[in-house]
Parts: structure tokens; sequence; C-alpha cells
């Protein structure tokens, strides 16, 4: 049960260059989210997708864009890298309704370190 | 403009004693807040939660206190143990929709 897949775990660019973060799940989820953590601020939601077919913004969702493949794929776009977008991604995702106690929240995958230079 | 936030970047405490971390809000329409942990090289993992309708939700260790009128949060932990070293975010939700996730507080536990 691999739960929340990211690729690639390490990514160094260089300014202006573009590439895509893959993120899979396998528990069946409805829902799935991109964000971003930085030093100091936490994790702020880049964008995420409620269902399969819908994708909306978060609150830092400038310089990136994403496609819902299917259900279980959930990708992030980075067009042209810029220093300020270097950072650690998460991906998660969950099943849709309202959290409880253990059920219905985030599962979060391992992170992907991109240093852009 | 940081909606949920964590004034303490760390908080170092002594194993066997309670660790307390805090969070304060702004938006009174957050109806869910959750607490994350975090470990180096790893995604975030659930924690505990609490309804915005209870003041206070208790899981083993682990026990969250919610102040509405204070617009406050804070998980105790007790006894600490040196595994409860890592970084804590409490996070808030209206209506089910996206979390808003704390800058984050490092916790030391030491022997």
């Amino acid at each position: 049960n691999a739960g929340v897949t990211q690729t690639p775990k390490f990514q160094v660019l260089k300014t202006g260059q573009s590439m895509t973060l893959q993120c899979a799940q396998d528990m069946n989820h409805n829902s799935m989210y991109w964000y971003r953590q930085d030093p100091g601020m936490g994790l702020r939601l880049i964008y995420y997708s409620a269902s399969e077919g819908t994708t909306d913004k978060g609150e830092v969702p400038n310089g990136y864009n994403v496609s819902r493949l299917n259900k279980r794929e959930f990708s992030l776009r980075l067009e042209s890298a810029a220093p300020s977008q270097t950072s650690v991604y998460f991906c998660a995702s969950r099943y849709p309704g309202q959290w409880s106690s253990g059920a219905n929240v985030l599962t979060f995958g391992a992170g992907s370190r991109l240093t852009v230079l | 403009d940081q909606q949920v936030k964590q004034n303490s970047p760390s908080l170092s405490v002594q194993e066997g004693r309670i660790s307390i971390l805090n969070c304060d809000y702004t938006n009174s329409m957050f109806d869910y807040f959750l607490w994350y942990k975090k470990y180096p090289a790893e995604g975030p993992t659930f924690l505990i939660s609490i309804s915005s309708i209870k003041d206070k939700n208790e899981d083993g260790r682990f026990t969250v206190f919610l102040n509405k009128s204070a617009k406050h949060l804070s998980l105790h932990i007790v006894p600490s143990q040196p595994g409860d070293s890592a970084v804590y975010f409490c996070a808030a939700s209206v209506a089910a929709q996206k979390l808003v996730f704390g800058q984050g507080t490092r916790l030391t536990i030491n022997p």
C-alpha cells in the first residue's frame, strides 16, 4: 500500500527551465492537492483538484500549472522556473467531505525537493 | 495575510514533561482544526483534530484544546518522549474545504 507517491524526490533546475512534478495515489481518493513548504512560511497551497476533471487555484498559484490526468494522478508543472520556486513540494490526497479524527484527512507524499539556480 | 499563526518557531522540552504547542487564527469561519507532525525527509502525518463545536479532544498522550473566543488552539503532549521530536503544524478549514497551515513549530525533546 504505497499511499501517495511523488517523483522525482530531488531536482536541480536552471532559471527558465521547465519541469513537471508527478504525483500518484492508490487510495481511491477524490481530492488531490499540491503544497509547497518554505522556511518560516509553513505549508502553502498551490493548486488543488476537488475531483477528477476539476482544478482550482490555492494561495500561491503564480508560475505553476496543474493537470488532473485521471483519478490517481495530479501533476504540477513549472513552465519557466525561477529561484523563488526553490522549495519542497508536497502532494496530498483525501476523500471529500467533513474532516474527522483519523478519517477524511489529508495524506501526504514524502515530498520533492526542487532547487532553481 | 497569515490566517493561521504559530508564533514559536521552536520549543525544547525535557523528556517526561509536558509539551505545549500553540496556534492562533484570525478567521472566525474556521470550523475544523487539525494538527500534523512532520519528521525530516517525510511528508506530514495527521495527529489529532477538533471540531469548532468542541473545546477539547484527547487521543492518548495528545490533547488539543480550542478557545474560540480567543481564536487560540493548543496541543498538549504528556508525557513527552524522544520520538515526539518533530515539526508540528496546525491547520484550519472552512466547510471541509482546503486546509490552511501555520508556519510550524520544531519540538525537541531532550533526554
